[in-house]
């Protein structure tokens, strides 16, 4: 069974800190990865994609990618309460069906 | 309208009842997904359809029935349902099913939180 791992919280940090994010794959080959988040009773909401290794950046948000260690984070600088929240790793690739596998997600709680 | 949307947002039925769940994208995408979320579990997929066509099934019980009549509507027919299929019924789009990059983006539409009694 192709697995995404995460870590089920919850982080907490101070307002105006980074916080970091981390999710781990098994499927070698995986290609597309994102990450989501979900405010509480509400649905998933794409924040970022990332398709090669390295960081790519958008606003506060850094995703990071190393397929060798089979790992995938999340940077929030400068965490916000609003940031509050449950954030989901998702993997997609053909050892997984060509299907996107969420993971559990990290509930992340931003204090001010 | 824009994106995925969902009627109704909330729905209470018994379990002899019979209901159907609608999802509507307006992205101009070929695949839609329905998908489970329970309390404190994953997200778990329960049907995939590409062009019209349902690709994934995935394991489903039969008391699901989805319906893609054309690219933009998905249905899920619920009937006989039990207790522990309360949960939020989530739809999402993509423009595909494969081949990398955004085309296998999913948007989500904003879901519905079903409660069988």
């Amino acid at each position: 069974q192709k697995e995404v791992e995460q870590n089920s919280g919850p982080l907490s940090v101070p307002e105006g800190a980074i916080a970091s994010l981390n999710c781990t794959y098994s499927d070698r080959v995986s290609q597309s990865f994102f990450w989501y988040r979900q405010y509480s009773g509400k649905s998933p909401e794409l924040i970022m994609s990332i398709y090669s290794n390295g960081d790519k950046e958008d606003g506060r948000f850094t995703a990071q990618l190393n397929k060798a260690s089979q790992y995938v984070s999340l940077l929030i600088r400068d965490s916000q309460p609003s940031d509050s929240a449950t954030y989901l790793c998702a993997v997609t690739g053909a050892e997984y069906g060509n299907k996107l596998v969420f993971g559990a997600g990290t509930i992340l709680r931003v204090k001010s | 309208e824009t994106g995925v949307t969902q009627t109704p947002r909330h729905l209470v039925m018994g379990m002899t009842n019979k209901k159907s769940l609608k999802c509507e994208q307006h992205l101009g995408h070929n695949a839609m997904y329905w998908y489970k979320q329970s309390a404190k579990k994953p997200l778990e997929l329960m049907f995939v359809y590409s062009l019209e066509e349902r690709v994934e099934n995935n394991s489903v019980p039969s008391r699901f029935s989805p319906e893609c009549p054309n690219s933009s509507h998905l249905f899920l027919h619920l009937h006989t349902l039990q207790p522990e299929d309360s949960a939020l019924y989530l739809c999402a789009s993509s423009r595909g099913l494969a081949g990398g990059g955004d085309v296998e983006t999913q948007y989500f539409g904003p879901g519905t939180r079903l409660l069988v009694l």
